[in-house]
């Protein structure tokens, strides 16, 4: 079965602080990979996804993450975060093949201070 | 186009009472699944249904049960409401059944269920 394991639970930036999310997966196959996030009072949107190819992929707002299939990983970053990145973020895998489950992490509440 | 629908939006029931969720898909979407959202945790899987047939089930009680329609539509049924059922409900659709590549899902907004 397959597992996500999201480092911090809770992190507070300054604006233009740079931002990492740490994200780990475990599972023995190939999977999908995701990141989700949830604004205040909305629902879940898909920030960026990984599915083959170049394992550093562009998502929405400036977001990116980088696929280290060595490591299990696919942290999430952003150069320059801004008071309207406040939401919570989730990394989220499913396994290629069989059907279809979406694992997600128990999330990262970001809030960024102007 | 219309993303994935799901209602109601907000709902407040009582302990041992029943409770059904209902949720449309995007337009060619074959796929609908089921996910709790406790709050302070990321969506819990629940179930997955493909052409009326359920293909995955999450670790959930026999309370939960849901099923498919022709139209690909979808309802979640919850019986013998407990406290710890107060979450918001997740639906999610896609083309097709498995995690194949490109194979995404997209989100509803969910329903918020509070059981008093």
């Amino acid at each position: 079965a397959q597992s996500v394991s999201q480092h911090n639970h809770h992190v507070i930036l300054s604006e233009a602080a740079s931002l990492e999310l740490g994200c780990n997966y475990s599972y023995g196959g190939t999977v999908n990979l995701f990141w989700y996030v949830q604004y205040p009072g909305q629902h879940l949107q898909l920030l960026l996804k990984y599915f083959s190819g170049d394992p550093l992929v562009k998502g929405i707002k400036g977001f990116e993450a980088e696929f280290i299939k060595s490591k299990f990983s696919f942290n999430l970053r952003k150069p320059s975060v801004q008071w309207s990145d406040t939401a919570e973020y989730f990394c989220a895998v499913n396994a290629r093949g069989g059907y279809q489950k979406v694992t997600f992490g128990i999330g990262t509440k970001l809030q960024v201070i102007p | 186009d219309a993303g994935v629908t799901q209602s109601p939006t907000h709902l407040i029931k009582t302990r041992g009472q029943h409770v059904t969720l209902r949720c449309s898909p995007i337009s060619g979407h074959k796929s609908v699944s089921w996910y709790q959202q406790v709050l302070g945790q990321g969506p819990q899987f629940i179930f997955q249904y493909y052409e009326k047939e359920e293909r995955g089930r999450g670790n959930f009680p026999d309370r939960f049960s849901a099923r498919q329609f022709p139209n690909y539509s979808s309802e979640l049924n919850v019986n013998a409401l407990l406290l710890g059922d107060s979450a918001l409900y997740l639906c999610a659709s896609s083309w097709e059944a498995s995690g194949d590549l490109y194979n995404e899902q997209f989100f509803g907004p969910g329903t918020r269920l509070t059981v008093l």
